[in-house]
């Protein structure tokens, strides 16, 4: 089975804290994503990466970076938090030819509240 | 503006009963998708309808897809307590994978 971990389940941080969510995934997937979750808003896309080093822009990418280091690691940085970036943060892969049938698998979700 | 709006946002049904929810989008697609989310949870894949299909069924899922009136329903057959989650779809543009999603539709089912 595919699995996706996120590193930190609930975190609280300080505004203006730097904060790092860290995603690992274990099938060799190109594709990772991060995504945000709010009540009403359903999931917008913040970042996603088709390869190492690669990345582009979602839906909502400011006061957001993100880094892919390495293929099954992408991490989503929030430089300076805020309260408005209290949610919960998704992360999920995809195979990029196809062979998951174009199925995202999803971590568990990071509940970030920031204070 | 989102990609995909489900209809409706809220559903409460008992134990037994089938459970439709609808799903709209505006622009063209490669596939549609539809994950279910238990409560505080990631999102589980549950089926992936392509724009060529009008019909797919797994198990007691069954979805349609109408392309013209770009629109897809989820139907949850003999609903159980089990199936009380929050129903989401995506639509892909293109086979790459980028998924948009929409607000979901919370699922009560009663025993």
């Amino acid at each position: 089975d595919v699995k996706v971990t996120q590193s930190s389940r609930y975190l609280v941080k300080r505004t203006g804290e730097k904060v790092f969510l860290e995603c690992v995934q274990d099938m060799d997937h190109e594709n990772m994503f991060w995504y945000r979750q709010d009540p009403g808003l359903g999931l917008r896309l913040i970042y996603f990466s088709y390869d190492v080093k690669m990345k582009e822009k979602g839906d909502i990418p400011e006061g957001y970076s993100v880094s892919r280091e390495k293929k099954e690691r992408f991490s989503l940085i929030l430089e300076s938090a805020s309260t408005n970036q209290t949610s919960m943060y998704l992360c999920a892969s995809s195979s990029a030819d196809g062979r998951s049938g174009n199925t995202i698998y999803f971590g568990e979700g990071s509940w970030l509240t920031v204070v | 503006s989102q990609q995909g709006e489900e209809d409706p946002q809220a559903l409460s049904i008992q134990e037994g009963e089938n459970a439709t929810m609808n799903c709209s989008y505006k622009t063209s697609i490669n596939n549609l998708q539809w994950y279910r989310q238990n409560s505080g949870r990631g999102l589980v894949h549950l089926i992936l309808i392509r724009s060529n299909e009008r019909e797919k069924h797994s198990g007691r899922l069954r979805v349609t897809l109408d392309t013209s009136k770009k629109s897809s329903s989820l139907l949850i057959t003999a609903s159980r307590a089990a199936d009380t989650a929050s129903y989401f779809c995506a639509t892909a543009k293109a086979a790459g994978n980028k998924l948009t999603f929409g607000g979901g539709t919370r699922v009560l089912v009663k025993p």
